[in-house]
């Protein structure tokens, strides 16, 4: 069984601090996805790695694949109250895709 | 542009009661996907279908059944609802390995309770 456990589950801070998000897992996954939910909607993709030890930037957001391609890890730098949000990662492998636990996000104005 | 498209939105169903949650892509997806999600939780993988013809069971399949009417639409279905059945359903669709990296594009989901 594939699991993909985050951390913290529950995140609450101020404005402008800095946060990091982490995915790990005891499977290997082809590719690693960072998903965004807002309530009453579907996830939305953020970014996708594939490359253990790739690091991709997406303003103040930045991801990394592990080297061993089992683990990711999510950092947001000067968090604003507009990235509040459920935050998921999702391992694929093989046209399954194994989302985890996910994080809570609240940023305080 | 519709993308992933639910059907119904909202349901409240009696124990033992059976429906079938629809869904339908107009993307050209090879693989589509269900998912539930429980208040505050992940998503959980119950039944996916990697292309046209073939249907495997995910993480959580007991108690469904899916179709792959055609590579549009995949239905899920749920012949006798319990309580656990209560959750948020997802439906979404890929191009795997495709040329968006795998992007699974989500429906707005669909609500049920189970009483």
């Amino acid at each position: 069984t594939q699991l993909l456990e985050q951390s913290p589950q529950f995140l609450s801070i101020q404005e402008g601090e800095n946060l990091t998000v982490y995915c790990n897992s005891s499977s290997v996954f082809s590719s690693l996805q960072w998903y965004r939910q807002e309530p009453g909607e579907g996830p939305v993709l953020l970014v996708t790695v594939v490359t253990g030890g790739e690091v991709k930037k997406l303003k103040r957001l930045t991801f990394q694949f592990g080297d061993a391609r089992k683990d990711s890890s999510l950092h947001i730098t000067a968090a604003q109250p507009g990235d509040t949000g459920l935050y998921l990662c999702a391992g694929a492998a093989t046209y399954k895709y194994i989302f985890g636990t996910g994080t809570r996000l609240k940023v305080l104005a | 542009n519709a993308g992933v498209t639910q059907t119904p939105k909202f349901q409240v169903l009696k124990t033992g009661q059976s429906m079938t949650l629809q869904c339908a892509q107009d993307m050209n997806h090879n693989s589509m996907y269900w998912y539930r999600q429980d208040p505050g939780m992940g998503l959980r993988l119950i039944y996916y279908s990697a292309s046209e013809g073939t249907t495997d069971k995910g993480e959580v399949p007991n108690g469904y059944n899916v179709s792959r009417l055609n590579k549009r639409e995949f239905s899920l279905r749920l012949e006798s609802a319990a309580p656990s059945q209560t959750s948020v359903y997802f439906c979404a669709s890929t191009d795997w390995p495709g040329k968006n990296t795998g992007e699974l594009f989500f429906g707005e989901g669909s609500r049920l309770t189970v009483l």
